[in-house]
């Protein structure tokens, strides 16, 4: 059964840093991993997509890779502003379960 | 840009009644799906839908829920009876086709809450 863990749980850093989110999945026969921002409340916003053949995906100031053969991934948000304020969820998409496996998410902080 | 529309945004109901939540996904994709996301819990597979049956169902899909497209646009999920834990939110997405590198499109969500 896939399993992913995303560390760290809470992140609180001030505005201007880079960062690095990590995500690991147990299972590392995937299809492709999705990274998603959920605002309080609210719903999921797709941010990236990387597909099993993939390294890396860029959008903007955010950066994702994925080791698929150790099971990991990273996103990588340069030069944090306030409005990136969210928790940041990684999600699987396996050949197990033909669904996407959340993690539980890294709550992101970014101090004026 | 297509999206996928979820209805109603919030719905509050007493314990036992029925819901029905809708969806409509975008208009060309074939495959869809219910997630839920339990408050402060991770969000968690329900189940995935093509050609008019169910693809597969976790093991929260138990004989409570059930999914149906009433016609060409909705896709909708009923609860039969509900409890409260069956407060969450609800998430569907749909995949533009079968094949599983595609990418899931996400609805805004429908939060319920039970009383």
């Amino acid at each position: 059964k896939q399993e992913v863990t995303q560390i760290p749980a809470a992140l609180s850093v001030p505005e201007g840093e880079n960062l690095v989110l990590n995500c690991s999945f147990t299972d590392s026969a995937i299809y492709n991993l999705q990274w998603f921002r959920q605002d309080p409340g609210k719903g999921l916003t797709s941010l990236l997509l990387i597909q099993s053949s993939q390294r890396e995906q860029t959008s903007g100031r955010l950066n994702a890779s994925l080791d698929k053969s150790s099971g990991r991934s990273t996103l990588y948000i340069a030069a944090s502003q306030p409005g990136d304020s969210a928790t940041y969820l990684c999600a699987v998409n396996g050949s197990g379960r033909r669904a996407l496996t959340f993690g539980s998410g890294t709550r992101l902080q970014v101090q004026p | 840009e297509p999206e996928v529309t979820q209805t109603p945004s919030h719905q509050v109901t007493q314990m036992g009644q029925e819901v029905i939540l809708r969806c409509v996904p975008i208009s060309n994709h074939l495959y869809f799906y219910w997630y839920r996301q339990i408050l402060g819990q991770k969000v968690e597979f329900l189940v995935s839908f093509y050609n008019n049956e169910i693809s597969e169902k976790s093991e929260i899909f138990d004989d409570q829920f059930s999914v149906e497209r009433p016609d060409g646009s909705n896709f909708t999920l009923k609860i039969r009876s509900t409890k409260l834990e069956d407060s969450a939110m609800y998430f569907c997405a749909s995949r533009e086709d079968s094949s599983d590198f595609n990418e899931q499109f996400f609805g805004p969500g429908t939060r319920l809450t039970v009383l």
